[in-house]
């Protein structure tokens, strides 16, 4: 099965509103990253995370280790958040560690 | 800031040629770079892990005889995609970080199509 599963696949808000999407965990995992990958396909860093929660702007992210799953939630949505949102869980290889990514949450901002 | 960069960023091949694109980290030294496939409809795929001092460690699914990688000093690696057929199109995508458990950052991608 999936090492990281994203949900929802899709979402669509109305701009203004708030949202949260999600990632749950079956590897061990040391660090999350969010991402938005515009449509040319270039991928932003939104997150890098340890245990714990970070806030940039209208956008908060946490990590919980213990449970497995990472939350990036999404306050006023506005019509550039739109894109395809990815998460990524790095394991435990040391040099060898690699980054898994969920199959990401494509959101649709709307007016 | 860290920044890498990719090129080219969309290239096209005919069936059975090959293609090599690079990728370079400015701004901080790329210890380990990891090259993964974006095909269309699916998620990002690691092809193959490259860490300065040690082996390159490829994915299953992915050979060092398909998919050569060079990673001579901190700032730079290459990927040659050999033989390409159509199941090799897709958004290859270079990401680096400093350090095991570092950030990563990712260029904006080479486009193969092939015909």
């Amino acid at each position: 099965g999936d090492q990281v599963k994203q949900s929802p696949s899709a979402l669509s808000l109305q701009e203004g509103t708030n949202s949260a999407l999600r990632c749950n965990f079956s590897i061990a995992t040391t660090t999350v990253q969010w991402f938005l990958q515009n449509p040319r396909g270039s991928l932003m860093n939104l997150f890098y995370l340890v245990p714990g929660t970070k806030e940039n702007g209208r956008l908060k992210s946490t990590f919980n280790s213990k449970e497995s799953y990472s939350t990036l939630h999404i306050r006023d949505a506005q019509l550039e958040d739109s894109g395809t949102y990815f998460c990524a869980a790095l394991n435990s290889g040391g040099s060898n560690a690699k980054l898994t990514f969920g199959k990401g949450t494509k959101l649709s901002v709307k007016s | 800031g860290a920044l890498v960069y990719q090129y080219p960023r969309r290239t096209i091949c005919k069936s059975g040629t090959s293609m090599r694109m690079e990728c370079q980290a400015v701004g901080f030294q790329a210890t380990s770079v990891a090259w993964y496939r974006q095909s269309p409809q699916k998620t990002f795929e690691l092809i193959a892990l490259s860490t300065v001092n040690s082996a390159i460690k490829y994915e299953q699914n992915f050979t060092q005889e398909k998919f050569p990688i060079s990673h001579p000093n901190l700032s730079f690696s290459s990927m040659t995609v050999l033989n390409a057929y159509l199941e090799d199109r897709g958004l290859y995508l270079c990401g680096a970080r400093v350090g095991n458990y570092a950030e990563q950052f990712f260029g904006p991608g080479t486009r193969l199509t092939v015909l």
